[in-house]
């Protein structure tokens, strides 16, 4: 079965710190995988799109990474700002059902000031 | 448009009744997809169009869900005999294959069910 896993669900930290978000997913035949993020009451934006060729994606402040043996991908959030507060989402693509994007339950972080 | 649209924002209707969710993809933008976040959960699936068709119906979740998608643009959810269970955010994204099918989302609507 094709499944998204985020831990922690929820994270707390000072602002100015690096942080880490993790997803990890089974079977490693992926398409790609997707990281959002989603403010309360709002729809979700798009950050980071990595494609199964491709190790790593970065945006400003944000890098993603992509391990596929292993299942995992991390985003990292350099020098974290209260406005980074907000759940973040993965989103995983597999080949064998390339129509159906599977969700990770996100990981909810706030940025203390 | 510059992004997905989606209406009404706000949905509130009685249980039993009929409802219609409207998405408008970006313009281009071939693939088509319809999610459900309920309060403190994740996104569930619920079908994709490529084109007018939809290939992938897997995540209705009964028969009282029912999508269709014309001219390969605007799309609507309908929901009959609506239950207090469907209350949720409904979410719709549309992607293309020259943008590697990267996903973008509209504002969502919220359906509430009384």
């Amino acid at each position: 079965k094709q499944e998204v896993t985020q831990i922690p669900a929820a994270l707390s930290v000072p602002e100015g710190e690096n942080l880490v978000l993790n997803c990890s997913f089974t079977d490693s035949a992926i398409y790609n995988l997707q990281w959002f993020r989603q403010d309360p009451g709002k729809g979700l934006t798009s950050l980071l799109l990595i494609q199964s060729s491709q190790r790593e994606q970065t945006s400003g402040r944000l890098n993603a990474s992509l391990d596929k043996s292993s299942g995992r991908s991390t985003l990292y959030i350099a020098a974290s700002q209260p406005g980074d507060s907000a759940t973040y989402l993965c989103a995983v693509r597999w080949y064998s059902s390339a129509s159906k994007i599977i969700f990770g339950s996100g990981t909810r972080l706030s940025i203390r000031p | 448009g510059a992004g997905v649209s989606q209406s009404p924002s706000n949905k509130v209707t009685e249980k039993g009744k009929d409802v219609e969710l409207r998405c408008d993809p970006i313009s281009g933008h071939t693939a088509l997809y319809w999610y459900r976040q309920s309060l403190g959960q994740g996104l569930e699936f619920l079908i994709y169009f490529q084109g007018n068709s939809a290939p992938d119906k897997s995540g209705l979740p009964s028969d009282r869900f029912s999508a269709e998608r014309t001219g390969g643009s605007v799309s609507t959810l309908t929901i009959q005999r609506t239950q207090q269970e469907d209350s949720a955010v409904y979410l719709c994204a549309s992607s293309s294959y020259d943008r590697d099918y990267e996903q973008y989302f509209g504002p969502g609507t919220r359906l509430t069910v009384t």
